[in-house]
């Protein structure tokens, strides 16, 4: 059972560039999450998703867009990345239910040049 | 939700029981606490949650004052394995709060 995987590990950017970042769950959880942490900080929600096809903002979602095609998989993408993205994101996912926990990825370490 | 406060840091020797406090004065009815732990450079764990009675899991004891105004997290037995920021969280239970406050934690260092 592999929980929630990221992909990818690391990544490399230059300013304007785009990529995507992948989240995939395999414990059939309805809601998905997408949070950055940078140094020193905790994290913060950028954009969550309650079920396939629906997405919302979180609490910092400027620069980002997201996608949810699939149940298992949450998309986070970087239109024109810019140096401030430069982060460590999390994805995590839970079950409908509100007191459930939420589970957590390994995290992307993105830096943009 | 609810603010949280915690100690920055804490030590704790290997064996021992690590308890780590956290202050939640403006908890409302339908909060629940949370507590996860980051380990070095990993996502974060979940390791439990309550609403306002005690609970116990393979991981930690979760107390909660009878006021809710404060609750511990307790490792009974903390090995090096547990050296980690720990994050107490309150986060209410209804549709619009679907996401986790993460604050700066407190960072537990166990001592061989």
């Amino acid at each position: 059972n592999a929980g929630v995987t990221q992909t990818p590990k690391f990544r490399v950017l230059k300013t304007g560039q785009s990529m995507t970042l992948l989240c995939a769950q395999d414990m059939n959880h309805e809601y998905m999450y997408w949070y950055r942490q940078d140094p020193g900080m905790g994290l913060r929600l950028i954009h969550y998703s309650v079920g396939e096809g629906t997405t919302a903002k979180g609490e910092v979602p400027d620069g980002y867009n997201v996608s949810r095609l699939k149940k298992q998989n949450f998309l986070l993408g970087l239109e024109s990345a810019a140096p401030s993205q430069t982060s460590v994101y999390f994805c995590a996912s839970s079950h409908r239910e509100f007191r459930q926990p939420q589970h957590f990825g390994d995290g992307t370490r993105l830096s943009i040049l | 939700d609810a603010k949280t406060t915690q100690p920055t840091s804490m030590d704790c020797a290997e064996g021992r029981a690590a308890n780590l406090p956290c202050n939640h004065s403006t908890i409302s009815g339908n909060e629940y606490v949370y507590w996860y732990r980051q380990i070095h450079s990993q996502g974060p764990q979940y390791i439990i949650h309550g609403l306002k009675n005690n609970e116990t899991n393979e991981m930690a004891s979760l107390i909660i004052t009878e006021d809710r105004k404060s609750s511990t997290l307790i490792l009974p037995h903390a090995t090096l394995r547990d050296t980690a920021v720990y994050y107490c969280i309150v986060r209410g239970s209804n549709f619009g709060n679907e996401k986790l406050t993460f604050g700066t934690g407190t960072r537990l260092t166990i001592i061989p």
